[in-house]
């Protein structure tokens, strides 16, 4: 069954300093986003993207966010300088249609120290 | 009013009870509607989708009522494997996944 690949499983990082998320989406898929899910509570939407742009944010997407398909097969979200309230599981999905049958990467967790 | 409500938990149930979990939401453009479930620290895997006239997995039944904005999931017999985080899922017209806050259930043997 088809995958989407999320690397590192696990990052430890210090205040302030940026870090890069990655993910391969399933090859055939148009749609990707990313999602956050702070310890004990819910999943919460950062962004998606369609043919190479942003096709909405959320209010957690600030300044300190980007995103980035830079080779046709990478989805990177990348946080500048990382806050303490950054740590979270960060989850990569993609979708065929962007309407359903979303995929979601087993995630990454980043720790902000 | 939260996008989208569930019943808080945890759902504590023995093997082989019937448990049933209820899920509000608020935006009445919405579009698709799922179940997923989370096992701890693990991604969110769809369990089902649902549809308005009720659909049906095994031992896993779903039902929306779009007038009342009211998604159920029942699991009928339940197993130990079905302890889990259940996430009540909504897309919104902009075709975003709207999670709700998840009923976690416990099934004992």
């Amino acid at each position: 069954e088809p995958e989407v690949t999320q690397t590192p499983s696990h990052q430890v990082t210090q205040m302030g300093q940026e870090v890069i998320l990655r993910c391969v989406p399933i090859s055939n898929h148009l749609y990707f986003y990313w999602y956050r899910q702070i310890l004990g509570q819910k999943v919460e939407f950062l962004v998606s993207f369609y043919n190479n742009e942003i096709s909405e944010k959320s209010e957690i997407f600030d300044d300190q966010f980007s995103v980035e398909r830079p080779d046709g097969s990478n989805f990177t979200l990348k946080i500048r300088s990382t806050k303490l309230e950054d740590s979270a599981m960060y989850f990569c999905a993609s979708s065929v249609r962007g309407e359903g049958g979303y995929t979601f990467g087993s995630g990454t967790r980043l720790t902000v120290v | 009013r939260k996008e989208v409500e569930q019943d808080p938990g945890p759902f504590n149930v023995p093997e082989g009870a019937t448990v049933a979990f209820n899920c509000t939401y608020s935006n009445s453009a919405s579009q698709s509607f799922f179940w997923y479930r989370q096992d701890c620290r693990k991604e969110p895997k769809l369990l089902m989708s649902v549809y308005s006239s009720g659909n049906e997995d095994g031992r896993f039944t779903a039902q929306l009522n779009r007038a009342s904005q009211y998604i159920s999931l029942l699991i009928r017999d339940s197993k130990l494997s079905d302890s889990a985080t259940y996430l009540c899922v909504v897309i919104d017209p902009g075709g975003k996944l709207i999670f709700g806050q998840g009923t976690e259930l416990s099934v004992k043997p």
